[in-house]
């Protein structure tokens, strides 16, 4: 099955810098891969996502590249915002699985003022 | 608009016992999704349904372990002779389909504690 290793599991910002994550996979049949959010006490929310027929994605101040060669999918967050702080997870999922998302570890993302 | 609820938000059971956790998804969304977090760790997968048939059953632990969809909406994960390894959240997401287009919509999750 898949495996989806995802690091740093911590990151600590100041405010405005940039933060990227990265995450890769084991399983060539996937092809989508969401990021997601989760503040303390909440359930995990959707960011952004990304398909294998596309290389980069932007969405304002986020944005996500993968490489499929490689197996590899990135998160960068630009202009960091101290309510940029939460736990971000990556994702993999296959056509043939699709409702079944394998998640990293996820990483501890603090900007600090 | 009303997103997924999850209850009871906070179990706490003694080893041994039964519990049920309940879903409600999203009206309207046909898929339904249970995952199991534990501290530190991503979300892993338990099973999901599409209607009121579970699609994939394969992430559930062992046969203590089963979920129900009877009328295609709420859903209810029950967990017998609980033990301490179940302590976890439990997370239960809905999307409008299972197709490619079907972003998983999570709860705010169930938080088990087995004593």
């Amino acid at each position: 099955g898949e495996n989806v290793e995802q690091h740093p599991s911590t990151l600590s910002v100041q405010e405005g810098d940039s933060a990227v994550i990265k995450c890769t996979y084991s399983d060539s049949a996937s092809n989508y891969f969401p990021w997601y959010k989760q503040e303390l006490g909440k359930g995990p929310q959707l960011i952004i996502d990304i398909r294998s027929n596309v290389g980069e994605k932007k969405d304002q101040r986020i944005a996500v590249t993968l490489n499929k060669t490689a197996k590899h999918f990135s998160l960068h967050i630009t202009e960091t915002q101290p309510e940029d702080s939460a736990v971000y997870f990556c994702a993999a999922t296959a056509t043939d699985s699709w409702g079944k998302l394998q998640f990293g570890a996820g990483t501890q993302v603090v900007v600090t003022p | 608009g009303a997103g997924v609820s999850q209850t009871p938000s906070n179990k706490v059971t003694e080893k041994g016992k039964y519990v049920e956790l309940r879903c409600d998804p999203i009206s309207g969304h046909t898929a339904l999704y249970w995952y199991r977090q534990s501290l530190g760790q991503g979300p892993e997968f338990l099973i999901y349904f599409q209607g009121t048939g579970a699609a994939d059953d394969s992430g559930l632990p062992n046969d203590r372990f089963f979920a129900v969809r009877p009328e295609g909406s709420v859903s209810t994960l029950k967990i017998q002779r609980t033990e301490r390894g179940d302590s976890a959240v439990y997370l239960c997401a809905s999307s409008l389909t299972l197709q490619r287009e079907g972003e998983q919509f999570f709860g705010p999750g169930t938080r088990l504690t087995v004593l």
